[in-house]
């Protein structure tokens, strides 16, 4: 079983609008927990990164929650653009930070 | 250079055919990771490096795949005698000090 759950799978919705994507996690010990966007045929770009002590992070119009005792984290995006539409990867890194585990993404498309 | 830089960007092999995958990090970027990506799915850990020293290998799927980083900065991700289970895109990350990974856009292997 995957370490690193996301939903939904796959998600469309109407540019302008709000959306908020999940990840659950079992990793432990937890060091670490990142989002990152992947365009198609591109390499994930980095969004957020969060250590345990952090409950919330943004980066301009995404903004991700983490509660490290749920083992949860979202990713909210405000205002959706067409250039939102991506795969959005959650991972999580062990004791290690070079221990990541990868979800296996939400993909997300913003239409007009 | 400014990013993470993989060649071919698309290869199509035969099967049996071997192929070597190219990652160009940062320059001074210690940690040097391979990850392979099936179509719709997440990355999956193959292999990491720190300077030129292999330190985990345990994601290789096969003693078909071989990776090298001979003097800690370029790296080689070799897979002999293709088969078709091996298309996928093969993913390159770099990181100075284990923390901020910048990811490579990847080659697309397909395998014919």
């Amino acid at each position: 079983k995957n370490q690193v759950e996301q939903s939904p799978q796959s998600l469309i919705i109407l540019e302008g609008k709000n959306c908020t994507l999940q990840c659950n996690y079992t990793v432990s010990p937890f060091s670490n927990l990142r989002w990152y966007k992947q365009d198609t045929g591109r390499g994930p770009v980095s969004l957020t990164i969060m250590t345990f002590s952090e409950n919330t992070k943004s980066n301009g119009r995404y903004t991700a929650t983490l509660d490290a005792d749920t083992k949860q984290s979202s990713l909210h995006i405000t205002a959706s653009q067409l250039s939102d539409s991506a795969s959005y990867i959650c991972v999580v890194s062990g004791a290690n930070n070079n221990d990541m585990r990868f979800g296996a993404g939400t993909r997300l498309t913003v239409k007009p | 250079g400014a990013g993470v830089s993989q060649s071919p960007r698309y290869k199509v092999a035969k099967r049996g055919q071997d192929v070597a995958l190219r990652c160009d990090p940062i320059s001074g970027h210690v940690s040097l990771f391979w990850y392979q990506q099936a179509l719709g799915q997440g990355p999956e850990f193959l292999t990491y490096f720190q300077n030129e020293a292999q330190l985990d290998k345990s994601g290789l799927p096969s003693d078909r795949f071989f990776a090298e980083r001979p003097e800690g900065s370029v790296s080689t991700l070799k897979i002999q005698r293709t088969q078709q289970e091996d298309s996928a895109v093969y993913l390159c990350a770099s990181s100075r000090w284990g923390y901020g990974y910048t990811f490579g856009s990847g080659t697309r292997l397909t395998v014919v």
